[in-house]
């Protein structure tokens, strides 16, 4: 699986938009980026995915590189309960396994 | 809808003792996988299982095994736990297993919580 790169850590206000940025320049052709995040102490959540396009859902929007060799999660009205870290992942989609980096830790402040 | 329950939220065993991880997935979902998050860490994979199949494993010694069952429920066994597997034992299922194309969502429970003393 391709690697990514996402900051440690962004603050973000209440009310506005969060935008999380993700690097995965080695990324190949068959390969999807997951978004998944983790409230403290819980399981990981599922957010979006894409492959080539962009994509939105009711949590989120995923903007795609035309190179795709980066990415950026949009969360379009941050709540304080989007506090939580933030993983990108970049994995074939047949592969049995997500491989989690360190995340970018979002703080929400009011 | 039942999410993915796993079973017990926290345990507490001593070096040396067994413990056994129990997952059941969402309805209709084949497929179970096994991550383990140390404390300030990402998940790590452990296993996928895929049809009452092992469909793959990660770097984890042989003290870490697994089951599917044919209802598709699994379970985690861990032997002769050290202080180091102090962890987070978290289980996702899917809907679909290695060998289908396009995307694999995951979806995971809120974990097992593995105390070693």
């Amino acid at each position: 699986d391709a690697k990514t790169t996402q900051p440690p850590s962004m603050d973000c206000a209440e009310g506005r938009a969060a935008n999380l940025p993700c690097n995965h320049s080695t990324i190949s052709g068959n390969e999807y980026v997951y978004w998944y995040r983790q409230i403290h102490s819980q399981g990981p959540q599922y957010i979006i995915h894409g492959l080539k396009n962009n994509e939105t859902n009711e949590m989120a929007s995923l903007i795609i590189t035309e190179d795709r060799k980066s990415s950026t999660l949009i969360l379009p009205h941050a709540t304080l309960r989007d506090t939580a870290v933030y993983y990108c992942i970049v994995r074939v989609g047949n592969d049995y396994k997500l491989s989690f980096g360190a995340g970018t830790t979002v703080t929400v402040r009011a | 809808d039942a999410g993915v329950t796993q079973s017990p939220t926290h345990l507490i065993k001593t070096r040396g003792q067994h413990v056994t991880l129990r997952c059941s997935p969402i309805s209709g979902h084949k497929s179970v996988s096994w991550y383990q998050q140390v404390l300030g860490q990402g998940p790590q994979f452990i296993f996928q299982y895929y049809e009452k199949e092992e469909r793959g494993r990660g770097n984890f010694p042989d003290r870490f095994s697994a089951r599917q069952f044919p209802n598709y429920s699994s379970e985690l066994n861990v032997n002769a736990l050290l202080l180091g597997d102090s962890a987070l034992y978290l289980c996702a299922s899917s809907l679909v297993g290695t060998g289908q194309s396009g995307a694999n969502v995951l979806t995971f429970g809120a974990g097992s919580r593995l105390t070693v003393l």
